[in-house]
């Protein structure tokens, strides 16, 4: 069956711009995280969706949020955007949730803030 | 707080030696310990996880191993190959349902 997938792959936006990221999970996953990773750092999380609602945020300011569709796809938006918001984006799905089971992550989207 | 340190940050070993990679968890609660490998442009692949109500678990080369009462699990690579080289990330359940990664150790292996 298909993987999980994101778009765009790549994108360049310039401080104080907004940017959507989209991700369509596994068929049958219910949850989906999303995880912003930058060298160094690691994976940090950021919020993950369960059935439509958010079951968890992680530490990051309120310009970052998300949403998830009836069909399990989910999309995160990060608005007025920092030069510090430069990195990967991933995102993951599972059948019940991140802390229980394996986490199948999509390929992710670069962002570049200028 | 719900942290998880991993050590070390880079390791270089020679092919056929062993690798270990260290994490220490401060959640009691935790009891969901998976570890994922990201090759180089690639994304995080799930190798091996480990459960609170065992304390080894292996798979062909790699072995896990956890301590509850020190809060500490670790990943044991045995007879290392070119292709094990990538970043690795720990990884902790918390007690508020989410899962914490560690920093990642850069695992090189040289011919």
């Amino acid at each position: 069956k298909a993987g999980v997938t994101q778009t765009p792959r790549y994108l360049i936006k310039t401080r104080g711009q907004q940017v959507t990221l989209s991700c369509s999970p596994i068929s049958g996953h219910r949850s989906v995280s999303w995880y912003q990773q930058t060298p160094g750092q690691g994976l940090q999380f950021l919020f993950e969706y369960f059935s439509e609602t958010q079951r968890n945020k992680g530490n990051f300011p309120g310009r970052f949020s998300g949403r998830q569709f009836s069909n399990s796809r989910s999309e995160m938006n990060v608005s007025t955007l920092e030069l510090g918001d430069s990195a990967l984006y991933l995102c993951a799905s599972s059948l019940e949730g991140a802390h229980t089971g394996e986490l199948f992550f999509g390929e992710g989207s670069r962002l570049t803030v200028l | 707080g719900e942290n998880v340190e991993q050590h070390p940050s880079t390791l270089s070993v020679q092919e056929g030696d062993s690798a270990v990679i260290k994490c220490t968890y401060s959640d009691s609660a935790s009891n969901y310990f998976p570890w994922y490998k990201q090759e180089l442009g690639k994304r995080p692949q799930l190798i091996i996880d480990i459960r609170s109500n065992v304390g080894e678990k292996k798979d062909q080369r790699i072995a896990v191993t956890l301590n509850k009462t020190a809060k500490h699990f670790s990943l044991h690579i045995t007879e290392t190959q070119p292709e094990d080289s990538a970043v690795y990330f720990c990884a902790a359940s918390s007690n508020t349902g989410k899962l914490i990664f560690g920093q990642g150790t850069t695992l090189q292996v040289k011919p």
